[in-house]
């Protein structure tokens, strides 16, 4: 079964800072792995995925994530924050062993940014 | 840029009722999926659809849930008796191919109230 944990319920950072999302996941097969964000009264607005290759992705909105697959960690970075980006973030996987395009989701970080 | 659009944002039902869920995925997409988001819950998966059969569904999908694409264009989720945990906002998502490297794309979601 594949699984996806965020540890943090809620990441606060000023805006200018750098910002980290954290995410780990389990899967039986090799990972897919996706970050979403929603604002609110939002669906969820896709941001960036890994599937193969470069470890470290770019995504929209000047964010970027690492994938370690030794430490199975997908973690969600921006080098410079802005307030506009307080949101609520979710990592999401997918087991390429599977078979099926089932999207397993964390259960969210809200990240708020202060001017 | 083509978005995934779902009706009505807001639906009020007495428990018991009968309730349809509207999505139109995005028109050239083939795979069209439903999750829920109970308040303060991650996001679960409840079922895929694709060449108009049901490819895959979660145990939460039980047989008060039905989906169907009755035309060419729109995908509905029906509750057919609704119960008071059925409260939560439900997400219609659509990708464009089998592939399962290809990201979802969601609508703005359905906020289902059971009184």
């Amino acid at each position: 079964a594949q699984s996806v944990a965020q540890p943090e319920d809620q990441v606060n950072v000023a805006e200018g800072n750098p910002l980290t999302v954290k995410c780990t996941y389990s899967v039986s097969g090799n990972p897919y792995l996706f970050w979403y964000v929603q604002y609110p009264n939002r669906g969820l607005q896709f941001l960036l995925k890994y599937i193969t290759g470069d470890n470290l992705v770019k995504g929209s909105y000047g964010f970027e994530a690492e994938f370690n697959k030794s430490q199975t960690s997908f973690h969600l970075k921006k080098p410079s924050a802005l307030v506009s980006d307080s949101a609520l973030y979710f990592c999401a996987v997918r087991d390429t062993n599977s078979g099926y395009s089932t999207l397993t989701f964390g259960k969210g970080t809200m990240l708020l940014v202060s001017p | 840029e083509p978005e995934v659009t779902q009706t009505p944002s807001h639906q009020v039902t007495q428990m018991g009722q009968e309730v349809i869920l509207r999505c139109v995925p995005i028109s050239n997409h083939l795979y069209f999926y439903w999750y829920r988001q109970i308040l303060g819950q991650k996001v679960e998966f409840l079922v895929s659809f694709y060449n108009n059969e049901i490819s895959e569904k979660s145990e939460i999908f039980d047989d008060q849930f039905s989906v169907e694409r009755p035309d060419g264009s729109n995908f509905t989720l029906k509750i057919r008796s609704t119960k008071l945990e059925d409260s939560a906002m439900y997400f219609c998502a659509s990708s464009g191919t089998e592939y399962s490297n290809q990201p979802q794309h969601f609508g703005d979601g359905t906020r289902l109230s059971i009184l």
